[in-house]
């Protein structure tokens, strides 16, 4: 079946530091990426999301990249902060969301 | 605005016991999502809700789950006989558009441990 590749599972990185998350999408059909961060104890949320018609897009910090050719989408944290800290899902859909396996991403003070 | 709401929040059960989990979605929102994450792994999608007709159960894993959703409102979902590999942390989320290209809104999760 139709799957979504996330690594690495976790990452660490000094605080200020930039961050980089990829993900590997299987259905040629997806044209439509969320990125969804959960902190510890709470619920995921949409933190930047892209469509397959559009290369990049920045909010802030964050920014994603996608290419379509090669099937992957990758999520930048840059400067990044404590607040940082938490558990973050790609997924991938053309019908129904397929979700990467999420990415424990600490920032060490 | 009260966001998606579910409980119970943890649910520890004996293997072959029933539970039971409910989500309230965000009010007006038509559409509502079971997930489902097994430890470490990636999050899995049981069904999809469309107000109150299932619209897609293609990722219920077997007859023992089952999912309602009455008035189109709040959804239940039952695991009658639980086994231990149902463990894990079912999520709820609901949305107003249809389709899968917009803002999906969760609850916290439910984590249920079988023993």
């Amino acid at each position: 079946g139709e799957n979504v590749e996330q690594h690495p599972s976790t990452l660490s990185v000094q605080e200020g530091d930039s961050a980089v998350i990829k993900c590997t999408y299987s259905d040629s059909a997806s044209n439509y990426f969320p990125w969804y961060k959960q902190e510890l104890g709470k619920r995921p949320q949409l933190i930047i999301d892209i469509r397959s018609n559009v290369g990049e897009k920045k909010d802030q910090r964050i920014a994603v990249t996608l290419n379509k050719t090669a099937k992957h989408f990758s999520l930048h944290i840059t400067e990044t902060q404590p607040e940082d800290s938490a558990v973050y899902f790609c997924a991938a859909s053309w019908y129904q969301l397929i979700w990467g396996a999420g990415t424990k991403l600490i920032i060490k003070p | 605005e009260a966001g998606v709401t579910q409980f119970p929040s943890h649910s520890v059960i004996e293997k072959g016991q029933t539970v039971t989990l409910r989500c309230d979605p965000i009010s007006g929102h038509d559409n509502l999502y079971w997930y489902r994450r097994v430890m470490g792994k990636e999050i899995k999608f049981l069904l999809h809700f469309v107000k109150e007709s299932k619209q897609d159960e293609s990722g219920m894993p077997n007859n023992r789950f089952l999912a309602e959703r009455t008035g189109g409102t709040y959804s239940t979902l039952k695991v009658q006989p639980a086994e231990l590999e149902d463990s894990g942390v079912y999520f709820c989320a609901s949305s107003q558009a249809g389709g899968m290209d917009g803002e999906l809104f969760f609850g916290e999760g439910s984590r249920l441990t079988v023993l």
